[in-house]
């Protein structure tokens, strides 16, 4: 697609529900990263894939927040057992690899605002 | 560890000012990569530069400049005659070459409004 894109862009559960966060990354970009948004903070790295494997998942906060890219294009972030503190805006990110880590440039999706009341 | 810090809160000023945003990182690696986002109000990051470590010359383009100086671990953004389409938040951002993870660092940004 022309940009990331990014569903729900609004998701409004209850405590202890089941939440997924859809991304559909730039076509061609093999990196995809997922991050999460406090309110006045900047962003915080939760994964990285590249193309389906999960190279870098040392942002997931606790063992009911995981990730799947099963055919290296849209990934899909699973909360499970939702609590009040994952309340937060979920970013996602694709890019090109240029081949040295660190130097990528993301192209961010508008983000899904997650609301666990 | 590596930190990104953005001390300026929130800046405002009056349509045509010049503003700069500053942005200071830490870092005991020498090979990384500096990086500035834009957050409008729609929510989208947006990307406008990216620096390594080894290139220390400033850059402008159009309005937009950055000064980066690595005696002082600073890497900051001016606008020149500002314009009300420049409000927004802006992230600094830091990522170190090397690392077996790609995350970027990223500072807490600063909310800039620009007055009509």
């Amino acid at each position: 697609g022309a940009g990331v894109s990014q569903t729900p862009s609004n998701k409004v559960t209850e405590k202890g529900k089941y939440v997924e966060l859809r991304c559909d990354p730039i076509s061609g970009h093999t990196a995809l990263y997922w991050y999460r948004q406090s309110l006045g903070q900047g962003p915080e790295f939760l994964i990285y894939f590249q193309g389906t494997g999960a190279a870098d998942d040392s942002g997931l906060p606790n063992d009911r927040f995981f990730a799947v890219r099963p055919e290296g294009s849209v990934s899909t972030l699973k909360i499970q057992r939702t609590e009040r503190g994952d309340s937060a805006v979920y970013l996602c990110a694709s890019s090109l690899v240029t081949g040295v880590s660190g130097a990528n440039v993301l192209t961010f999706g508008a983000g899904s605002r997650l609301t666990v009341l | 560890a590596q930190k990104v810090t953005q001390a300026q809160t929130e800046i405002s000023v009056v349509e045509k000012e010049d503003v700069t945003l500053d942005c200071v990182y830490e870092t005991r690696d020498t090979t990384y990569y500096l990086f500035w986002y834009k957050q409008p109000p729609s929510g989208e990051l947006v990307f406008l530069i990216r620096r390594n470590s080894f290139d220390e010359q400033n850059e402008i383009s159009g309005r937009y400049s950055w000064n980066f100086q690595k005696s002082t671990s600073s890497f900051n953004f001016t606008i020149t005659a500002s314009q009300v389409v420049d409000s927004a938040v802006y992230f600094c951002a830091l990522s170190v070459v090397g690392n077996s993870n790609y995350q970027l660092i990223w500072g807490a940004g600063t909310k800039l409004i620009i007055k009509p």
